[in-house]
């Protein structure tokens, strides 16, 4: 398997411009998650999904981020309009079923690197 | 979850173990103890988790206490390419609770020649 496959790598976009952040995760993974870094903050757990849908989205930032998870092979993650103080790293992980399995773990993609201007 | 406690940096010499701590001392009974790392520029990777035992794999060993109360990652024999920050985490296994992995700050290990 080629592991969680994060698109793009890098994104530059002017403020106000629609942002969109795109994850395919680990095929047979029911659990999937956005997370967001930055220097200031470290990693912030933004949304996560179970089985397409979200189960917990208490970090999404304010209303301009929107997560969908249409089916089990995609998710995005949007912004919109985009602000510079969204400038992050935008990691999305998967994670296979039985999360009360004590083999239970995460795996991560390399993220997509965010630049508002 | 328990919240985690680790030192903000340390440094190891390459080819010595290097022994990272992380203090855990509200973790319950159900919680698991799991490590993870983030070489720059790159995404956390699993490095190894456990309950209560001790535990072994291809990249590192875990020691927990018999409190359960801290824990110890010990990478044996230290590379350059081990420089990363190392982030400990506690999360419970129940299911039908959060199935989150919630980062703290971690520690930036520095392994030099």
């Amino acid at each position: 398997d080629a592991g969680v496959i994060q698109s793009p790598r890098h994104e530059v976009t002017e403020m106000g411009q629609e942002v969109t952040l795109r994850c395919k995760p680990i095929s047979g993974h029911d659990y999937l998650f956005w997370y967001r870094q930055t220097m200031m903050r470290g990693l912030e757990l933004l949304i996560y999904f179970n089985n397409n849908v979200p189960i917990d989205d208490s970090g999404m930032p304010e209303d301009r981020f929107s997560a969908k998870m249409p089916n089990a092979s995609f998710s995005t993650l949007k912004i919109q309009p985009s602000e510079p103080r969204d400038s992050a790293v935008y990691f999305c992980a998967s994670s296979p079923t039985g999360t009360g399995s004590p083999t239970w773990k995460a795996f991560f993609g390399q993220g997509t690197r965010l630049t508002v201007v | 979850d328990a919240k985690t406690t680790q030192p903000p940096s340390m440094d190891c010499a390459e080819g010595r173990a290097a022994n990272l701590p992380c203090n855990h001392s509200t973790i319950s009974g159900n919680e698991y103890v799991y490590w993870y790392r983030q070489i720059h520029s790159q995404g956390p990777q699993y490095i190894i988790h456990g309950l209560k035992n001790n535990e072994t794999n291809e990249m590192a060993s875990l020691i927990i206490t018999e409190d359960r109360k801290s824990s110890t990652l010990i990478l044996p024999h230290a590379t350059l390419r081990d420089t990363a920050v190392y982030y400990c985490i506690v999360r419970s296994i129940v299911t039908g609770t959060a199935s989150k992995l919630t980062f703290g700050t971690g520690t930036r290990l520095q392994v030099t020649l």
